[in-house]
């Protein structure tokens, strides 16, 4: 079985500050880990994934996530937030060797405070 | 490329009336499923498909029918729309992203339905 937890329903953050929103996951075999981030009034839009090799990936918009296999978690991460960042966030998994269908995350609701 | 898109945007039907969600792909994508997205609830999948003519159930099946006749067309047809189907639904697709089927999911911008 795979699942997957967004412990924070919201991060509050000052503009230009770094940001964390947070994801941990269980598998039962190797992972692939993905966010999304979906604006107002709109669909879900890829950040970035991770598949295997480098734990630490980069994504759009300046995003970046580190994938921790001790920890089963795969936070993502900001170094300067943007107020154009507010929106809502979704950490999903995928067990390789299990489902083929992805479980998403309750998302996380990341404000940016100018 | 359009990318995955949905129609209608807006939806609002009466207890026991029928409708059909429509959405469709120009990636060639073989997996495609259909969400539904509530407050607090996250999303949840209602219908998958991994290819034309292959089609199975999700978490929340129930009171929804899908197809899947071509590779770019999967619609989602509500039989008799209930007050607890009030959502905002999500089609998505997704490539194969190299060995493994490890892409991501390209989204519709969605359906808002208000079942009264």
């Amino acid at each position: 079985a795979q699942s997957v937890a967004q412990p924070e329903d919201q991060v509050n953050v000052a503009e230009g500050n770094p940001l964390t929103v947070k994801c941990t996951y269980s598998v039962s075999g190797n992972p692939y880990l993905f966010w999304y981030v979906q604006y107002p009034n709109r669909g879900l839009q890829f950040l970035l994934k991770y598949i295997t090799g480098d734990n630490l990936v980069k994504g759009s918009y300046g995003f970046e996530a580190e994938f921790n296999k001790s920890q089963t978690s795969f936070h993502l991460k900001k170094p300067s937030a943007l107020v154009s960042d507010s929106a809502l966030y979704f950490c999903a998994v995928r067990d390789l060797g299990g489902s083929y269908i992805p479980t998403f995350g309750r998302g996380t609701s990341l404000i940016v405070h100018p | 490329n359009a990318g995955v898109t949905q129609t209608p945007k807006f939806q609002v039907l009466k207890t026991g009336q029928s409708m059909t969600l429509q959405c469709a792909q120009d990636m060639n994508h073989e997996y495609m499923s259909w969400y539904r997205q509530d407050p607090g609830m996250g999303l949840r999948l209602i219908h998958y498909s991994v290819g034309a003519g292959i089609t199975d159930q999700g978490e929340v099946p129930n009171g929804y029918n899908v197809s899947r006749s071509t590779t770019e067309d999967f619609p989602l047809r509500l039989l008799s729309a209930a007050p607890s189907q009030t959502s905002v639904y999500f089609c998505a697709s997704r490539g194969p992203g190299g060995a493994g089927g490890s892409g991501e999911q390209y989204f519709g911008p969605g359906t808002r339905l208000t079942v009264t």
